[in-house]
């Protein structure tokens, strides 16, 4: 079956380390998202990517960085930078032309130790 | 630019009652409009999707919802609830011009279903 993987489900990250959180699609889509939730604040896009070689960023870019080498992947790293990392991270896909709805996958989760 | 409001950020309901949640938008353009459910540390499953044409739309497991565009709305229905639509459900928009698919969300509305 077709679908977006995100992996680890949960993890960990001490002060001052970088973390890359993986999102994997098969299902052939170009555009890719990751989103940052927290509780009563929603979805807020954190960076997007259109095609391979090619992303921008969102409205709350600033302590991530991510890279699009191949279309099925898109990882996000979460940087030392990020001083507030704490929230449940979701990749989506979609096509982006058409009206095709975001396809989630089940996320992970970041907590400080 | 886009915007989403849900009006109701709790809503408590018993098992087999109806229930409603509110989903106002902004939107420069003609909106394409979504409604998601998650479940606990789920990813979000799409319920229906608004892109033009008749106003009610009828999506996965029994909701329905209907555009309005005189009030900006699209509330989501369910005639019958169940104790398994005990959810998060979040309303997006989908942003207009060169956006390349992004949406805008709501908040989000917490649904619990009684017994």
């Amino acid at each position: 079956d077709g679908g977006i993987t995100q992996s680890p489900k949960y993890l960990f990250r001490k002060e001052g380390q970088n973390v890359t959180l993986s999102c994997e699609q098969n299902l052939n889509h170009d555009a890719m998202y990751w989103y940052r939730q927290d509780p009563g604040q929603g979805l807020r896009l954190i960076y997007y990517s259109q095609i391979v070689n090619d992303f921008q960023k969102g409205d709350i870019a600033e302590g991530y960085s991510v890279s699009r080498e191949k279309k099925e992947s898109f990882p996000l790293t979460v940087t030392s930078a990020q001083k507030n990392p704490t929230a449940f991270y979701l990749c989506a896909s979609t096509q982006p032309r058409g009206n095709q709805p975001q396809h989630f996958g089940d996320g992970t989760r970041l907590s400080i130790l | 630019a886009q915007s989403v409001t849900q009006l109701d950020s709790h809503v408590s309901v018993s098992e087999g009652t109806p229930v409603l949640l509110r989903c106002n938008y902004s939107s420069s353009y003609s909106p394409s409009l979504f409604w998601y459910v998650q479940h606990p540390n789920k990813g979000l499953q799409l319920l229906l999707k608004y892109l033009s044409g008749s106003t009610l739309v009828k999506g996965i497991n029994g909701f329905e919802a209907e555009f309005n565009k005189s009030q900006t709305s699209f509330h989501l229905r369910k005639p019958s609830v169940h104790i398994s639509d005990t959810a998060e459900y979040f309303c997006a928009v989908k942003r207009g011009g060169t956006s390349y698919g992004k949406l805008t969300f709501g908040q989000g509305t917490i649904l619990t279903v009684h017994p």
